[in-house]
């Protein structure tokens, strides 16, 4: 079993819908949990960072973490082309030795 | 935020040359990098953990004798690619660990802009 499991899609979605993006993991030893987003041909940049379980609120994103379901998700409200990216999850324990990444799920937002 | 970079940004090279790829954080010292190497619709996956003074931790599956790291100073590491095949073609990223002290440790972690090396 892979420590975290994340849809590829590639998901589509009209300009304006509210996109839910979903990681689950196995090692309940994470603490911090990350989103990052990846344009083609770019590195990643880290969008959100949460630790422990609850939510968090950035412009139109809100990550969120349950971790007695061992499941997190990144929500985009009003989402625009320029969202049009892979987003990743990662998530780490409190030593930080090593993140554990999603594949990714490829998103398009279309005008 | 903090600024990571990576150099060259795209390399084409013949089949046995080696290829040296730079990752420089900007603005922060950086005791701990990170090289990953991300195939075509595939996750990051983590190659070796660099820290700066002492000799890198491979992941299992990776040769250390292939992928020859660096971390000289706290604010540089390098990854050179000994002897480049054509299966070595990737997208190499790096990433810095930044450490930060609120209400209780914390890190973020930053990436640089990859490295896109096409062995012919």
């Amino acid at each position: 079993q892979k420590e975290v499991e994340q849809d590829p899609g590639p998901l589509s979605v009209p300009e304006g819908a509210i996109v839910s993006l979903n990681c689950t993991y196995s090692n309940s030893a994470f603490q911090y949990f990350m989103w990052y987003r990846q344009y083609s041909r770019k590195g990643p940049e880290l969008l959100m960072y949460t630790y422990s379980s609850g939510n968090k609120e950035d412009g139109r994103f809100t990550a969120q973490v349950d971790k007695s379901s061992k499941y997190i998700s990144l929500f985009i409200r009003d989402s625009q082309p320029s969202d049009s990216a892979t987003y990743l999850c990662a998530m780490t324990s409190y030593n930080f030795n090593k993140f554990y990444f999603g594949s990714g799920t490829k998103l398009n937002v279309k005008p | 935020g903090a600024v990571v970079s990576q150099h060259p940004s795209r390399v084409i090279c013949k089949s046995g040359t080696s290829v040296k790829i730079e990752c420089r954080s900007l603005d922060f010292q950086a005791t701990t990098m990170f090289w990953y190497r991300q195939f075509p619709k595939k996750s990051l996956m983590l190659m070796a953990t660099s820290n700066e003074g002492s000799k890198a931790t491979y992941e299992q599956g990776v040769e250390k004798d292939k992928f020859l790291i660096n971390h000289a100073s706290l604010t540089l590491s390098t990854l050179t690619v000994t002897s480049a095949h054509p299966e070595d073609s990737s997208f190499y990223i790096c990433s810095a660990n930044i450490e930060i002290r609120l209400a209780g440790n914390s890190n973020e972690q930053f990436f640089g802009p990859g490295t896109r090396l096409t062995v012919l």
